[in-house]
């Protein structure tokens, strides 16, 4: 157990739906990482909080956003939904001050029918 | 900028043979290396972490990994493969000097299989 909750396990929605992600990072982290992992695509990085604030974006789509609120959990907002948005997602949270490994938590299986 | 490059997406070895998964990085300066394994279904949990000091790194599982400065390398090595390693690896790395706004860089995996 990493200490990283994701909520919840699994979602099933259909196209066009709006759903939102849930993410509690370990105690004492600062820094909220959000990935998305297909079979085709791998591990794509999307975008990283620290302590409230954006500090980084990857490959995250227009329709997706992500905010961290003032207690450090973090949502991940997906919108107008399509099928190739269904992918494994996950977040991450390290530690403020060392070497910055990362430490990932269960995921959500996303399912768009 | 910095990428890191792991060799074979795909590895197969015999139960109890030598495992060697390979990882090579660029960066303009001594960076942060990490090995992370995931198991079907589930997040990628830390292998092991090399943040300069001893440039060989022992982990979890049995698993070590040497930083060669010279070959810009930090494979990833085990004595003795079992059925349970069967997963896939990923390698990373980071910019010591990034800060709060550090991020891992990530290569696309190496899916390990071992054979009985």
């Amino acid at each position: 157990d990493s200490g990283v909750t994701q909520t919840p396990k699994h979602l099933i929605t259909a196209t066009g739906q709006r759903v939102t992600l849930r993410c509690s990072p370990r105690s004492g982290d600062l820094s909220v990482y959000w990935y998305q992992q297909s079979l085709d695509q791998g591990l794509q990085f999307l975008i990283h909080y620290y302590n409230g604030e954006e500090r980084a974006k990857g490959n995250i789509l227009e329709r997706f956003s992500a905010q961290q609120f003032p207690d450090l959990h973090s949502e991940l907002n997906l919108s107008s939904l399509e099928l190739g948005d269904s992918a494994l997602y996950f977040c991450a949270s390290s530690p403020p001050i060392g070497s910055y490994e990362q430490y990932f938590g269960p995921g959500t299986r996303l399912t768009v029918t | 900028a910095q990428s890191v490059t792991q060799l074979g997406s795909h590895v197969s070895v015999s139960e109890g043979a030598l495992v060697l998964l390979r990882c090579n990085y660029s960066s303009s300066v001594p960076p942060y290396l990490f090995w992370y394994v995931q198991y079907p279904n589930q997040g990628l949990q830390l292998l092991l972490k090399y943040t300069s000091a001893a440039t060989l790194v022992k982990g979890i599982n049995g698993f070590e990994a040497e930083f060669k400065k010279s070959e810009t390398s930090f494979h990833l090595t085990k004595p003795s493969a079992h059925m349970s390693d069967a997963a896939e690896y990923f390698c990373a790395v980071s910019d010591p000097q990034a800060g709060n706004n550090r991020k891992l860089i990530w290569g696309l995996g190496t899916s390990l299989a071992v054979n009985p």
